[in-house]
């Protein structure tokens, strides 16, 4: 499947450290996003890159694709306690016209203060 | 704006119940889907709908119907349900799939834990 797949499963960080989360995914893409998830909630949308854009900003995060190695990285600086959550990357499919958004399993991200 | 609307928030079924999920958006979305949530498992979808009239299977629909009578709602109905099914169930949401498959943000509902006894 076209499943994302996020690296490293977990990250433990302390306050005011940079997180870098990574993921990669298998097929040809129109968009690469980047979501969150609160113990018991639903999913927040975080930032979408374009398969012609190589880097977008948005307050604190960063988010760069590399087409060629089919990999994005979601980078949080200065990490506070409220970044804890697990985040998401999610893909759609360029070689399909259904638009469908296929997951990753997840990088559980632990801030500690 | 209450955006997407996931009712109720907890159910406990017995093997071979039947019960039907509830969603709703307030968003004029063309686009509307289900996700079953596993630990483990990431997000996996079951069923989506493109418009009122439209739905297709996504990578997990095995004993679950969908329907799509409105823009606004869509419904996920567990027929006999299963231990199997014990999961978290997401409904999210987003405007029209672009050219070549190109899909925009999704928006989320709170999501239903289920369990099946």
């Amino acid at each position: 499947s076209q499943q994302g797949e996020e690296d490293p499963q977990a990250l433990s960080i302390q306050e005011g450290e940079n997180a870098t989360m990574n993921c990669s995914y298998k097929t040809s893409i129109n968009n690469l996003q980047w979501y969150r998830q609160n113990s018991g909630r639903g999913l927040v949308h975080l930032i979408l890159i374009r398969s012609n854009e190589r880097e977008k900003h948005s307050g604190r995060l960063r988010v760069t694709l590399d087409t060629s190695k089919k990999s994005s990285s979601l980078l949080i600086t200065a990490s506070r306690a409220a970044d804890t959550a697990s985040y998401f990357c999610a893909t759609d499919d360029r070689g399909s016209t259904l638009g469908r958004l296929y997951f990753g399993r997840g990088t559980q991200l632990t801030v500690w203060p | 704006n209450a955006g997407v609307t996931q009712t109720p928030k907890f159910q406990v079924l017995k093997t071979g119940q039947s019960m039907t999920l509830q969603c709703a958006q307030d968003m004029n979305h063309e686009y509307m889907s289900w996700y079953r949530q596993d630990p483990g498992m990431g997000l996996r979808l079951i069923h989506y709908s493109v418009g009122a009239g439209i739905t297709d299977q996504g990578e997990v629909p095995n004993g679950y119907n969908v329907s799509r009578s409105t823009t606004e709602d869509f419904p996920l109905r567990l027929l006999s349900a299963a231990p199997s099914q014990t999961s978290v169930y997401f409904c999210a949401s987003s405007f029209g799939v672009g050219t070549g498959g190109r899909r925009e943000k999704l928006f989320f509902g709170s999501g239903t834990q289920l369990s099946v006894l």
